[in-house]
């Protein structure tokens, strides 16, 4: 089956890049996203990456894949306090409307 | 871009009573629901998937006579937790497949709703 797995916190100082990592395990899964929760709130899709890319870059963030070590992460640039929020990893596959499935989630905590 | 409207954004009710929760797709039409729960500081793990106009799919370990699930329309589908207990307080959340273009592709999530069973 499935399993997504996040380091639960990340600490950084206001300005800083962030890196917040995810292993996946399934090697059939064709799309990963990253979502943003901010306390009480539901999930804001932040950017997603299809399994035959490398990496994508969009605006502060940025993807890298290395699909061989099953393995996502995610750089946040010039880290902002409005960034603070958990932040999940999650893989679905291809064919249909398929369910997606969530990391653990990492907490990112910005320091003013 | 596609909006899932969720309500309510928290209850509080009585052990033994029921709750609804409505999922609603406001500018496309969802065939397909996703619901979750999330526990406090864990991930989200899915419940069932609704399908328009047939019975929902509910994953291992979850009770279908206890998440009842509507999908009667494109545009709505429900969840209601019946004869609820304090376990059943936690945070659910929809999602429905987003729409194409591939620059927007990925599930649009409703704001969640806060189930607190007293």
């Amino acid at each position: 089956g499935e399993d997504v797995e996040q380091s639960l916190f990340l600490s950084v100082r206001e300005g800083d890049s962030s890196v917040i990592n995810c292993t996946y395990t399934d090697s059939s899964s064709t799309y990963l996203y990253w979502y943003k929760q901010e306390p009480g709130a539901g999930l804001q899709l932040l950017t997603y990456i299809f399994s035959n890319m490398d990496m994508k870059q969009d605006q502060r963030l940025t993807v890298l894949l290395n699909k061989k070590d099953k393995h996502l992460s995610l750089r946040i640039a010039d880290t902002q306090t409005g960034d603070s929020a958990i932040y999940f990893c999650a893989e679905s596959k291809s064919g249909g409307y398929q369910k997606v499935t969530f990391g653990t989630g990492t907490k990112l905590q910005v320091i003013p | 871009g596609a909006v899932v409207s969720q309500h309510p954004s928290w209850v509080i009710c009585k052990s033994g009573t029921s709750v609804k929760i409505e999922c609603r797709s406001l500018d496309f039409q969802a065939t397909t629901m996703f619901w979750y729960r999330q526990f406090p500081k864990q991930s989200l793990m899915l419940m069932a998937t609704s399908n328009e106009g047939s019975k929902a799919t509910y994953e291992q370990g979850v009770e279908k006579d206890k998440f009842l699930i509507n999908h009667a329309s494109l545009t709505l589908s429900t969840l209601t937790v019946t004869s609820a207990h304090p376990e059943d307080s936690s945070f659910y959340i929809c999602s429905a497949p987003g729409h194409r273009p591939l620059e927007n592709y990925g599930y649009t999530f409703g704001s969640g709703t806060r189930l607190t069973v007293v």
